[in-house]
């Protein structure tokens, strides 16, 4: 059973980036996609993009060039990097994953357990 | 920027029925895409509930169904019990773009 952790730091500075990773464990990050998610009470559940193991990738656009992530498959890693933070940014973040289909439309299907991220001065 | 929308809150006896709304527009479900259904426990992570409009995972019970009809799409759980009360939340796409609705906070009186 494939499960997800989040881990990264938990408070940042405004103007500093935010990098995440995400471990997959009980499976692996080949053959499917992986999305990062945050939520917070004012914006809700915000999809920030995903990756494929092949390395490729869909950004949410109103996060504009600020988002990029990567996979590592000998490790079995994603990793979400967030440039240029400011408060609006402070969330609790998830990694999640897509294993039901390679379709566009298909679900978030596994969660992990997310980790919350502070940007403050 | 397309939007589903979740009447906020609803309430019902153990035993009753309660159905959830998500309204999207002709860019989201109303163009066919998929609806997926979500549940949230306090101080936990989503949870998929209901996949591809009308779909449940294995081990989520059959209490729970979902429906798509136009550009909207219903929750409904039936035989609503305590561990019930959670946050439900819609999701589906546009063309470029995953999107989630606001939230429907499930209470069992």
């Amino acid at each position: 059973q494939v499960q997800l952790q989040e881990s990264g730091p938990g408070l940042l500075r405004p103007s500093e980036t935010l990098s995440l990773t995400c471990t997959v464990s009980g499976g692996s990050v080949s053959p499917y996609h992986w999305s990062w998610i945050r939520q917070s009470p004012g914006r809700g559940l915000e999809w920030l993009g995903y990756i494929r193991y092949t390395g490729a990738t869909k950004y949410n656009s109103a996060l504009r060039s600020r988002v990029s992530l990567s996979v590592d498959t000998s490790k079995n890693e994603i990793v979400l990097n967030l440039i240029s933070v400011t408060a609006a940014d402070t969330a609790m973040y998830f990694c999640v994953g897509e294993t039901f289909s390679d379709v566009w439309t298909r679900p978030f299907d596994i969660w992990g357990p997310g980790t919350r991220v502070t940007v403050s001065s | 920027q397309s939007v589903l929308t979740q009447s906020p809150s609803v309430s019902g006896a153990p035993g009753q029925t309660v159905t959830i709304s998500c309204t999207g527009d002709s860019f989201t479900i109303g163009a066919g895409y998929f609806v997926h259904w979500y549940q949230q426990l306090p101080g936990r992570a989503p949870k998929l509930l209901i996949y591809n409009n009308n779909n449940r995972p294995s081990g989520v019970p059959d209490r729970f169904s979902g429906s798509r009809s136009g550009a909207s799409a219903s929750l409904a759980i039936t035989g609503l019990q305590a561990e019930d009360e959670a946050e439900y939340f819609c999701q589906s796409c546009s063309s470029s773009l995953k999107i989630f609705g606001g939230g429907t906070k499930v209470t069992v009186l």
